[in-house]
């Protein structure tokens, strides 16, 4: 069975640290992306990567960045974390193609406190 | 600008009972549309993907269809059961390089 792991499914952190969010595919997806889920707003696009090494900013990069080392793992940092920062967050790939679909992690539900 | 509105925004009926959801997008070109169901606290999974030369799509007790022309989508549920309590989310792309429009979501509770 395919499948997207995020490293966590509950993370509290403090406000002003650093935060890792980690997150793995086993399909050998071309395209990655991390989302924030808020209620009444739906899913934001924050960074996503076509290739290794390669990323792109969504719709909401600030206070974010991405890492994508290697093809199968893409990792959010949040530099200093903020509350404004709590949030589900969604890792999710792809591959490409016209009948393309998203396969989406778990989620981390994150709080700052 | 592209956009993904779906309607209602929430519903509730009665289990056995059928519903269905509706989604309207202005995204442009069209490349396709995807269909998710999202649990509470869980990530969405993909029930159903349609691109533009195809009207139907069913996956069980699902069933989509889409309207090219009026840019209209609709996912019909047949005989509800209480594990279909979820938000279902339409998604729209334009193209095959992963920007994708999502909808706000139709949450839909199913009672006994």
């Amino acid at each position: 069975d395919v499948k997207v792991t995020q490293s966590s499914r509950y993370l509290v952190k403090r406000t002003g640290e650093k935060v890792f969010l980690e997150c793995v595919q086993d399909m050998d997806h071309e395209n990655m992306f991390w989302y924030r889920q808020d209620p009444g707003l739906g899913l934001r696009l924050i960074y996503f990567s076509y290739d290794v090494k390669m990323k792109e900013k969504g719709d909401i990069p600030e206070g974010y960045s991405v890492s994508r080392e290697k093809k199968e793992r893409f990792s959010l940092i949040l530099e200093s974390a903020s509350t404004n920062q709590t949030s589900m967050y969604l890792c999710a790939s792809s591959t490409i193609g016209y009948n393309y679909g998203y396969t989406f992690g778990s989620g981390t539900r994150l709080t700052v406190v | 600008k592209n956009q993904v509105e779906q309607s209602p925004q929430s519903l509730i009926i009665l289990e056995g009972k059928n519903c269905t959801l509706q989604c309207n997008y202005t995204v442009s070109p069209f490349s396709n549309l995807r269909w998710y169901k999202q649990d509470t606290g869980r990530g969405p999974v993909s029930l159903t993907i349609m691109t533009f030369s195809e009207n139907t799509k069913s996956n069980g007790r699902y069933t989509a269809t889409l309207d090219a022309d009026t840019k209209q989508s609709s996912l019909h549920i047949t005989a509800s059961q209480l594990s279909d309590s979820a938000s279902y989310i339409c998604v729209v792309s334009p193209d095959p390089d992963g920007k994708s429009t999502f909808g706000d979501g139709t949450t839909l509770t199913v009672k006994p």
